[in-house]
């Protein structure tokens, strides 16, 4: 089955510490993006990758770091977790020329207190 | 400062008549606008797109209209139908591949 995949899908953790959220992607895109979900703000992209090792900035990347080793993964990484990045994440992909038609996985919930 | 924006939070139709969501946008430079739609505890499915250089572009139940002039889009669902109860978003791109979301629609379709 066609998917994207996120893991975990629920995490509380404390700040300052660091944590990665995996995602993963089975259908070659070469296009993967990292977007969070907020009440009254929608969705914002974080960082995107056009292709292994090509990563750039989204609208709000303060924060975070990800990186493009291989082409089907995509982990967004952050270093030290404050509170302000209590969110819902999505992971998302797509073929490097459909890139409108992004898949999305399911979200993961990150509590930082 | 959000570049995309839905204005209607909420949303509610009956069953089987048309649901209107609007979408402004401030940058002009913009060349793509795409909406999705998202059910609760899942992630954002594509569902339609719009090039600027066209004003109109339909896809069954779906069509999307873009006012280039007035910087607005709106997306049409006819006729409407329970399953269509959902948050839709609109978004929007000029570059390719860096995008712009607003803060979301709920439609509720009623029976």
């Amino acid at each position: 089955e066609a998917q994207v995949t996120q893991n975990p899908r629920y995490l509380i953790t404390v700040t300052g510490k660091k944590l990665t959220v995996t995602c993963s992607q089975n259908m070659n895109h070469e296009y993967m993006s990292w977007y969070r979900q907020d009440p009254g703000l929608g969705l914002r992209q974080i960082y995107y990758s056009m292709n292994v090792e090509v990563t750039d900035k989204g609208d709000v990347p303060e924060g975070y770091k990800v990186s493009r080793k291989e082409k089907r993964n995509f982990p967004l990484i952050l270093e030290s977790p404050s509170p302000n990045q209590t969110s819902l994440y999505f992971c998302a992909s797509s073929l490097r020329t459909q890139v409108h038609e992004q898949f999305f996985g399911p979200g993961t919930r990150l509590t930082v207190l | 400062d959000q570049q995309v924006k839905q204005n209607s939070p909420s949303l509610s139709v009956q069953e089987g008549r048309i649901s209107i969501l609007n979408c402004d946008y401030t940058n002009s430079m913009f060349d793509y606008f795409l909406w999705y739609k998202k059910y609760p505890a899942e992630g954002p499915t594509f569902l339609i797109s719009i090039s600027s250089i066209k004003d109109k572009n339909e896809d069954g139940r779906f069509t999307v209209f873009l006012n280039k002039s007035a910087k607005h889009l709106s997306l049409h669902i006819v006729p409407s139908q329970p399953g269509d109860s959902a948050v839709y978003f609109c978004a929007a791109s000029y570059t390719g591949n860096q995008f712009y979301f607003g803060t979301g629609t709920s439609l509720t379709v009623i029976p």
